[in-house]
């Protein structure tokens, strides 16, 4: 089956360092992928959509400019974390929808958990 | 606004007995999707079933199904024969038409052995 890689699987760092996660699609082209944030014992909470060769649409209340979203290739989409501060700790999830399957398939990253000291 | 509501933050099964997981949702759309996903302590998100809401017929995953009712907006996931790798978090979804996900607060599954 289809498989997103993500990584890393966790991070530790500096209060005003910048991190980047990545989310590679292995076996298929992601026109779209979707990032996420999860807090302990919460749901998932949309952060942000990335489309292939476009900026990305962030949801309400997500600053652009702190969390930083590419997506250069049909295969690769990266959040940074710019300018980290000890409220960024959470868990970062990315999910892909496959391009050539017409239904409503994504599939999910193993997700990153981000400690900032 | 769409949205999806568990009301059971926790949920305890006698192993090999049958639970059932609550779920509503909200929304406009008349052609959607639900699902039911799993996340274990692994933090990995595992899909367990999905329902087209055109379809009348309720989906089946071996131990897995769901009761849809489209007219109430319930969609609920009963575990038979619950098994221990069954305890997990268990998170309520719905799909719109952009393919973005509006996600339940879950439900914590604890199977007793």
């Amino acid at each position: 089956g289809a498989v997103v890689s993500q990584h890393p699987s966790w991070v530790i760092c500096k209060s005003g360092t910048s991190v980047k996660i990545e989310c590679r699609s292995l076996d298929f082209q992601a026109t779209t992928m979707f990032w996420y944030r999860q807090f302990p014992k919460q749901s998932l909470m949309l952060m942000a959509t990335s489309n292939e060769g476009s900026k990305a649409t962030y949801e309400q209340g997500v600053e652009k400019d702190k969390f930083l979203i590419n997506h250069a290739s049909l295969t690769l989409s990266t959040l940074t974390v710019t300018s980290a501060h000890p409220e960024d700790s959470s868990f970062y999830i990315c999910s892909a929808r496959d391009q050539a399957l017409t239904n409503e398939k994504l599939f999910f990253g193993s997700g990153t958990q981000l400690s900032v000291l | 606004a769409q949205t999806v509501t568990q009301s059971q933050p926790e949920m305890s099964v006698q192993e090999a007995e049958t639970v059932t997981l609550s779920c509503t949702y909200d929304t406009s759309e008349s052609d959607y999707y639900l699902f039911w996903y799993k996340q274990p302590p692994s933090r990995q998100m595992i899909l367990v079933i999905r329902q087209e809401a055109y379809k009348q017929q309720n989906a089946t995953e071996n131990r897995f199904s769901v009761n849809f009712q489209k007219a109430a907006k319930s969609f609920s996931l009963k575990i038979s024969d619950s098994q221990l790798g069954d305890a997990a978090m268990y998170f309520c979804a719905l799909m719109d038409s952009n393919y973005q996900l509006i996600w339940g607060a879950g439900t914590k599954l604890i199977i007793k052995p």
